[in-house]
C-alpha cells in the first residue's frame, strides 16, 4: 500500500449538486495531483497542488476547485454536477524536488451523478 | 504536445509465460520520465516501474522490466513469468519536466492484460 488515502470510497450525487473529495498525502510528501477517470479511459490531469498552492491545472472548467492544507492533505470540489463529472477520481501524492517524483496514487473515489 | 500510445487493449498470455506490452510516446521535451502503472479492477494504480529519458541502462524491478528506445520513442513493459495475479489494466504514463512547475502525467488509454492458468 502506497499510504495515500481517500474518501470517501463511493458517491452518489445528483446532477446541479456539489461534491467534496478528500485525499491525504504519503508521509513525507509535499505534491498533490488529481485526476479524473472515466469508464475505459486513461486519468486525465485536473490540477496539482504544491505547498497549498495550485502548481498546474489541466483542461478542467472553474467548476473543478481544489484546496491544500498545511498538513498536505487536499480537497477536490466539484459545483453544479453534471452526468460526465461520474468518474473515478485519483489523488496521488508525490516529493516536488526529486526528479524521478513517482506520484503514487490512493484508492480513488468513484463519483456517480444522476 | 505530450502523447502516449498503447494500442493493445487486450492482451492473453499463458501463466509462466513473458509478455510485452508496447508504448509509444511523443514529446518535444529534452528531459521527461516514463512510467508504468498496474490497475486492478480494486481501481487504485499502482507504481511498477520508472525510466528517465536520460538513463543508459534499461530499468529493471523484479519481474517487470523496462524496454526503452529511445530513437523509437518506445517504452514497452515486460512482464516474465505472468502469474495470476497480473491480470489487471496497465496503462503507460509520460511527466515532462517543467522545472519544477506542472509535474503532470499523461496516461495512455491502458492494455487489459488476462493471464490464463
Amino acid at each position: 500500500e502506497t499510504g495515500v488515502t481517500q474518501s470517501p470510497t463511493h458517491l452518489i450525487k445528483t446532477r446541479g449538486q456539489q461534491v467534496t473529495l478528500r485525499c491525504s498525502s504519503q508521509s513525507g510528501h509535499n505534491t498533490v495531483s488529481w485526476y479524473q477517470q472515466a469508464l475505459g479511459q486513461g486519468p486525465q490531469f485536473i490540477f496539482q497542488y504544491y505547498r497549498e498552492e495550485e502548481n498546474g491545472r489541466g483542461n478542467f472548467p472553474p467548476r473543478f476547485s481544489g484546496l491544500q492544507f498545511p498538513n498536505y492533505s487536499s480537497e477536490l470540489n466539484v459545483n453544479a454536477l453534471e452526468l460526465d463529472d461520474s468518474a473515478l477520481y485519483l489523488c496521488a501524492s508525490s516529493s516536488q524536488g526529486e526528479w524521478a517524483d513517482t506520484q503514487y496514487f490512493g484508492p480513488g473515489t468513484r463519483l456517480t451523478v444522476l | 504536445a505530450q502523447k502516449i500510445t498503447q494500442t493493445q487493449p487486450g492482451m492473453f498470455v499463458q501463466e509462466k509465460e513473458a509478455v510485452t506490452l508496447d508504448c509509444t510516446y511523443d514529446t518535444s521535451d529534452p528531459s521527461y520520465g516514463l512510467f508504468w502503472y498496474k490497475q486492478p479492477s480494486s481501481g487504485e494504480m499502482i507504481f511498477l516501474i520508472y525510466q528517465g529519458s536520460y538513463d543508459q541502462q534499461n530499468a529493471t524491478e523484479g519481474r517487470y522490466s523496462l524496454n526503452f528506445q529511445k530513437a523509437r520513442k518506445s517504452a514497452n513493459l515486460v512482464i516474465s513469468a505472468s502469474q495470476l495475479g497480473d491480470s489487471a489494466m496497465y496503462f503507460c504514463a509520460m511527466r515532462g519536466y517543467y522545472g519544477g512547475a506542472t509535474n503532470k502525467l499523461i496516461f495512455g488509454t491502458g492494455t487489459l492484460l488476462a493471464v490464463q492458468p
